[in-house]
């Protein structure tokens, strides 16, 4: 069965400096791999995926995120964090179930506390 | 930007009630997802639905729920009998079939309080 793992329940960073937020996965198969952010009282926004190609992975508002198959991670990343970052964050990933069918599975959500 | 309307954005029912919660996926979508939230935490994933049928449900999905799309726009999930561990927030979210373009498009969520 697929899953995914997000170590920390929340991370805290100063405004300016980088940030990381880890995710592991499992997976039968090329992975396809996601992150979601989740603003307070909203839906779930896409960031970026890992499909194939180059291991890192460039996404909106500045994120990107790092491929490494041989520690199955995706790890989020962010040179210079911003108060506005502040959210939830989802690590989640596509494999297919045993009918064949595609499936998503997200990871428990990681807070994101930027602090000023 | 396309998106899925969820509505209502907040339903309260009492215990034991039928809800219905409706989505309007993306127009040329064909795959469809229902996902609950509860207390901002963990999204938990539900139920997928393709040409016509469920084609996989977690859990969670027991007796209790189902879904439909009953007019080839609409995307409902239909819980019969709520209790009050069935409060949460639920998202539904949609996608187009090529492989390349794999994003979930979410709504912004509907959430119920069961009372």
């Amino acid at each position: 069965a697929q899953s995914v793992a997000q170590p920390e329940d929340q991370v805290n960073v100063a405004e300016g400096n980088p940030l990381t937020v880890k995710c592991t996965y499992s997976v039968s198969g090329n992975p396809y791999l996601f992150w979601y952010v989740q603003y307070p009282n909203r839906g779930l926004q896409f960031l970026l995926k890992y499909i194939t190609g180059d291991n890192l992975v460039k996404g909106s508002y500045g994120f990107e995120a790092e491929f490494n198959k041989s520690q199955t991670s995706f790890h989020l990343k962010k040179p210079s964090a911003l108060v506005s970052d502040s959210a939830l964050y989802f690590c989640a990933v596509r494999g297919l179930n045993s009918g064949g069918y595609q499936k998503v599975t997200f990871g428990t959500g990681t807070k994101l506390q930027v602090i000023p | 930007e396309p998106e899925v309307t969820q509505t209502p954005s907040h339903q309260v029912t009492q215990m034991g009630q039928e809800v219905i919660l409706r989505c309007v996926p993306i127009s040329n979508h064909l795959y469809f997802y229902w996902y609950r939230q509860i207390l901002g935490q963990k999204v938990e994933f539900l139920v997928s639905f393709y040409n016509n049928e469920i084609s996989e449900k977690s859990e969670i999905f027991d007796d209790q729920f189902s879904v439909e799309r009953p007019d080839g726009s609409n995307f409902t999930l239909k819980i019969r009998s709520t209790k009050l561990e069935d409060s949460a927030m639920y998202f539904c979210a949609s996608r187009v079939t090529e492989f390349n373009n794999e994003k979930l498009f979410f709504g912004s969520g509907t959430q119920l309080s069961v009372l």
